[in-house]
Parts: C-alpha cells; structure tokens; sequence
C-alpha cells in the first residue's frame, strides 16, 4: 500500500493560487496519483490524476515531483467554493486507500 | 447520465437487524467500490469488484457482504447490523484511466 501524506488544513485568500502538497514516498513505478475533493455532506469528487508528467485540466494542475515521491494539486484562483476537503491518494492494487486529506478553507 | 446511484440515501436500523444498500452505475464501468466513513475520518475501503460476478475484500470487510451479479449494480449486504457500522457509505465506479465516480452516499445509523 502506498500511504499519502498530507497537511490536516490550509487556509488561502480567494483569488489567489493555492498549493496543495503530497508525500507518497513508497508509491510502486505503475500506482497513478489521484486528488478527489469532498464539499461537507457530499461523495468525493474527482479532481486530477497523473503518473509521471504534470496535467491540467479545468479543476486544476497537478504537479509530480521527478522522484514521484511527492506531487503538488495546484488551484489557480481559489474561490469560496474550493473550501472542501482534499485527498491525495494512489490507485494502487486497482483501489484507492484515503488518508485524511486536507481541509482547505478560503478567506474572502 | 445519471452517473452513480445509491439507495436508499438514509436508514436507520436497529441492532440485528439486516438490510441491503444499492448502488447502479449506468457509465458500463467494470471496476465498483463500497466505501465507509466516519465522523472526521478518511473513506475505508469495504469490497470492491472488478467485473460482473467478481468480489474482493477491502480493507475493513467484517460484518459485510457483497455481490455482482449485473455489471451495473453492486449491492452491499449487512446480515446483522451493529451499532459500529453506524457510517456513511459511498459506492464508486471507474473504467481504466479514468478517475472514480462516486455516489452521493447511504446515511446509515444502527441503534
């Protein structure tokens, strides 16, 4: 299994970018780094996945560290609707295993 | 698109007693997954699937059953209720690639 790690919390100001980090320094070379977000009373959401090269999309970028050790989910512009909680996870063995996660929280 | 369904979205049980959660995906995904979690935690993996008529045990899969009988339902059985498993339960489905749909979750309390 390849455990994650994660801040408990972060805090940001809306419109600004926020940085997200990740350790999963024992993820095997196939395992995809997954971020899912969780709104209060909600089922998580699929935000990002990756391997080995960063990615974009329209939620957010992901940014992998060469080692694959750690990775970064980054939101360009956080608004009030980004405060949620986020979980970095890696699918491995075909199953996703949650840690914590990071409760983020947005300052108006 | 209705992506993934879960019923019923709230229950309550009394101890010992059994019932049976639902979940229906209609995206023809071959892998399903029930999850548990609770107050403040993470989400705990129970069983999964990784195509129709196939099971496999999850991290905490005591006091649960599942099966797969159609490839787009996958149903979580509890034969005899504890006030332990009082959760909130979310099934997922996914194809190859892709990230994981999830349900919008079983509020389920055992008194």
């Amino acid at each position: 299994d390849a455990k994650t790690t994660q801040p408990n919390s972060m805090e940001s100001n809306e419109e600004e970018p926020v940085h997200l980090p990740c350790n999963h320094s024992t993820i095997s070379g196939t395992d995809y780094i997954h971020w899912y977000r969780q709104l209060p009373s909600q089922g998580p959401e699929y935000v990002i996945h990756g391997l080995t090269s960063n990615v974009n999309n329209r939620m957010a970028s992901l940014a992998i560290a060469e080692d694959r050790k750690s990775s970064t989910l980054i939101l360009h512009r956080a608004t009030l609707r980004d405060a949620a909680v986020y979980y970095c996870t890696t699918n491995a063995g075909n199953m996703l295993t949650f840690g914590g996660g990071t409760r983020l929280m947005v300052k108006p | 698109n209705a992506g993934v369904t879960q019923t019923p979205k709230f229950r309550v049980l009394k101890t010992g007693q059994s019932m049976t959660l639902l979940c229906a995906q209609d995206m023809n995904h071959e892998y399903m997954y029930w999850y548990r979690q609770d107050p403040g935690m993470g989400l705990r993996l129970i069983h999964y699937s990784v195509g129709e008529g196939t099971t496999a045990k999850g991290e905490v899969p005591d006091g649960y059953n599942v099966s797969r009988l159609k490839k787009q339902n996958f149903l979580l059985g509890l034969e005899s209720a504890a006030p332990s498993q009082t959760s909130v339960y979310f099934c997922a489905s996914r194809t190859g690639g892709v990230g994981y749909t999830f349900g919008s979750g079983t509020r389920l309390t055992v008194v």
